[in-house]
């Protein structure tokens, strides 16, 4: 059971929006930045995410990151086909003192 | 750019203690606010953060981990060993280290090493 909550899968055609969500509580999501990471099967995860809504350089502004009280979301415009992934929320939890990631959310692109 | 790789056994027995270690490139883990993360991935399953080390040798470890994870550092080297005893079966998995920094609000766990599976079975 992860700490931080996320929906298993999604799923939208090539072109759309489509958003993940990320829940957590009062000691991580709720006063702590969020990050993303995506991950293609079979390699490693890249960052996609970090301090909530910023991009590293690489990551096309298709990807977008938003946070409010205890819930984070990832959206994602004009979906392309290599958007097919896995994607997985962190945090830092205060009271656990350490990283935090949600169960991950398999993204499949119709 | 920085680059990271892991590299260890790929299979342990139970009981027995892993130890990894991670090379890191195009930065010195001497480097004010750079950190090494350890993460694994057990087959098919979400990721764990499992510790990390600071340039200033600060350590974090899991909570759930702490009792059996040493995490240290050769600036020499520009090496971190992970040392995990008493394997289980349960910790089967791709274990990975990443680029991190001591500072939230930057990026963190950016970027990663391949991975290395580790296999336990007697």
């Amino acid at each position: 059971q992860s700490v931080l909550t996320q929906p298993p899968s999604a799923s939208e055609t090539p072109g759309q929006r489509v958003t993940i969500s990320c829940s957590g509580s009062s000691s991580n999501l709720g006063y702590n930045y969020v990050y993303w990471y995506q991950q293609v099967p079979g390699t490693a995860p890249r960052l996609l995410m970090y301090k909530n809504d910023q991009r590293p350089s690489g990551v096309p502004d298709r990807f977008s990151g938003s946070k409010s009280g205890t819930s984070a979301s990832l959206a994602i415009s004009g979906l392309r086909s290599e958007d097919e992934a896995n994607y997985y929320c962190a945090a830092w939890d205060d009271s656990l003192g350490g990283w935090v990631f949600g169960g991950g959310t398999k993204l499949t692109v119709l | 750019q920085i680059t990271l790789k892991e590299s260890g056994p790929a299979l342990v027995k139970p009981t027995q203690t892993l130890t990894l270690t991670c090379t890191l490139s195009g930065v010195s883990l001497s480097t004010s606010g750079v950190g090494v993360g350890w993460l694994r991935q057990p087959p098919g399953k979400a990721l764990e953060w499992l510790g990390t080390i600071y340039w200033n040798d600060d350590k974090r470890y899991s909570p759930s981990l702490k009792n059996r994870l040493t995490i240290t550092k050769d600036t020499s080297k520009n090496q971190v060993v992970l040392t995990m005893i008493n394997l289980d079966l349960v910790d089967t998995a791709t274990y990975y280290c990443a680029h991190s920094k001591f500072w939230f609000g930057e990026p963190q766990f950016d970027p990663w090493g391949r991975g290395t599976l580790v296999i336990v079975s007697s």
